[in-house]
C-alpha cells in the first residue's frame, strides 16, 4: 500500500464548476499537508500548505485536512481554463522530517 | 528574486553512463532536496542535503550520490545508468532543513537509451 494515495483521473470539468480533488493517507504521524500544481512540462509549484487538522482558504482555493480520517482535500471554485494541470498532495513530518511524501498527481482540464 | 533553478533542462545518455545534475536553491535557502518523478508518477525523495551534510536519504541504489557546496547549490550524479532512471530529476529547496515548505525548480529531463 502506499503511503498516499490519489486518484489519477483525468478528471474534465466545464469552466465555471467547482472541482473537488481528494487523497488519503496512511501513516497518522504526518503532520504537514500540501497541494502543489504541475503543469505540463514543468516543475511542481506550491498552491496550499496546511498544519494538521482544519481548513485553509486562498482566493478560489480551499484547502481541508481530516486527521481523523487520514483525508487530503482541495476544492477549487469557479475553475478556469488556466487550472488546468496536474495537481499533486504532498505530505510530511513526523518521522519523515524534511521528506515530502507525494500522490500520485491528478490531471484536471477545464473546458472553455 | 530567481526560483530554484536546475541545469541541464534535457539530458540524452546511453545506459552504463554517468551523469552529473546541478541545482542552485532561492537565496537564503540552506536545504536542498532531490526528488525523481517517473511519467504519470508523483515525485519520490531521493535526498535531502543541509549545510553541506545528508540529513535523509530515499529507497534509492548507491548508484545516486549527491553532495552541497558551500554557497549551497547542489549536485547529483547517478553511475551506471539504467534504462529506468529515465525521469524528470527535480530540485527542491527550503529556508532550513527539516522544513516542509519546499519550493522546486523546473527539473531536468533526463532520457537513457
Amino acid at each position: 500500500q502506499k503511503e498516499v494515495e490519489q486518484d489519477p483521473g483525468p478528471l474534465s470539468v466545464p469552466e465555471g464548476a467547482i472541482v473537488s480533488l481528494n487523497c488519503t493517507y496512511s501513516n497518522s504521524a504526518f503532520q504537514y499537508f500540501m497541494w502543489y500544481r504541475q503543469y505540463s512540462r514543468k516543475g511542481p509549484e506550491l498552491l496550499m500548505y496546511t498544519y494538521s487538522s482544519g481548513n485553509k482558504e486562498d482566493g478560489r482555493f480551499t484547502a481541508q485536512v481530516d486527521k481523523s480520517s487520514k483525508y487530503i482535500s482541495l476544492f477549487i471554485r469557479d475553475s478556469q481554463p488556466s487550472d488546468s494541470a496536474t495537481y499533486l498532495c504532498a505530505t510530511g513530518g513526523g518521522t519523515s522530517y524534511g521528506k515530502l511524501t507525494f500522490g500520485q498527481g491528478t490531471i484536471l482540464t477545464v473546458h472553455p | 528574486d530567481a526560483g530554484v533553478t536546475q541545469s541541464p533542462t534535457h539530458l540524452i545518455k546511453t545506459r552504463g553512463q554517468h551523469v552529473t545534475l546541478r541545482c542552485s536553491p532561492i537565496s537564503g535557502h540552506k536545504s536542498v532536496s532531490w526528488y525523481q518523478q517517473v511519467l504519470g508518477q508523483g515525485p519520490q525523495f531521493i535526498f535531502q542535503y543541509y549545510e553541506k551534510e545528508e540529513r535523509g536519504r530515499g529507497n534509492f541504489p548507491d548508484r545516486f550520490s549527491a553532495r552541497q557546496f558551500p554557497n549551497y547549490s547542489s549536485e547529483l550524479n547517478v553511475n551506471a545508468l539504467l534504462l529506468g532512471d529515465s525521469a524528470l530529476y527535480l530540485c527542491a529547496s527550503s529556508l532550513e532543513w527539516g522544513q516542509e515548505t519546499q519550493y522546486f525548480g523546473p527539473g531536468t529531463r533526463l532520457l537513457v537509451l
